[in-house]
């Protein structure tokens, strides 16, 4: 149980173009998703909390004109980097949390590796 | 906010030795602490969380002990293999917000 999906696993697009990341809880309702980025041996930085039908509260430091988080469902979150720069080209995870649980127990995708030529 | 500081950086030992990672956090709401695995180009799986009203979780080679007094946590792994090599992440918790610590290295050689 508790398995996140990501899709694409890694994407490369042309610098101005929008890629847009799918995060889907498989088999448990998620009420709140997370979407971090990694840049090469650092630790994950968090960019955003989204809960299912309301607005995503993002981080200080985090353009949400740029990055576009979308949670309309409780196993479905998408984040949308807009008019892409090279700069953008990271590792992008999320995460989500069984809302039945009281703890902050996250589960998390496989990862999707964005290229910005 | 939570700060969460994570020794060593990188741990080199042979196969069969144990190895153990430190963290510490400061947030003493903090209630929650997970560990996790992540092997390169993939992402972080848990492997194991101690809650704090427990101070000691063991699941076959893996243990977790937590001193809340201190404020610190630790991994330990027991008859390292080669398959246990990667990075491990600690996290310290509120109800809401997961902090990372910076990540240990974690190289077993044969």
């Amino acid at each position: 149980g508790a398995v996140v999906s990501q899709h694409p696993s890694w994407v490369i697009c042309k610098s101005g173009t929008s890629v847009k990341i799918e995060c889907r809880s498989l088999d448990f309702q998620a009420t709140t998703m997370f979407w971090y980025r990694q840049f090469p041996k650092q630790s994950l930085m968090l960019m955003a909390t989204s809960n299912e039908g309301s607005k995503a509260t993002y981080e200080q430091g985090v353009e949400k004109d740029k990055f576009l988080i979308n949670h309309a469902s409780l196993t479905l979150s998408t984040l949308t980097v807009t008019s892409a720069h090279p700069e953008d080209s990271s590792f992008y995870i999320c995460s989500a949390r069984n809302g039945d649980r009281g703890y902050n127990e996250q589960f998390f995708g496989p990862g999707t590796r964005l290229t910005v030529l | 906010g939570e700060n969460v500081e994570q020794h060593p950086s990188t741990l080199s030992v042979q196969e069969g030795d144990s190895a153990v990672i430190k963290c510490t956090y400061s947030d003493s709401a903090s209630n929650y602490f997970p560990w996790y695995k992540q092997e390169l180009g993939k992402g972080p799986q848990l492997i194991i969380d101690i809650r704090s009203n427990v101070g000691e979780k063991k699941d076959q080679r893996i243990a977790v002990t937590l001193n809340k007094t201190a404020k610190h946590f630790s991994l330990h792994i027991t008859e390292t293999q080669p398959e246990d090599s990667a990075v491990y992440f600690c996290a310290a918790s509120s109800p809401y917000a997961l902090n990372f610590g910076k990540g240990t290295s974690l190289l077993v050689t044969p």
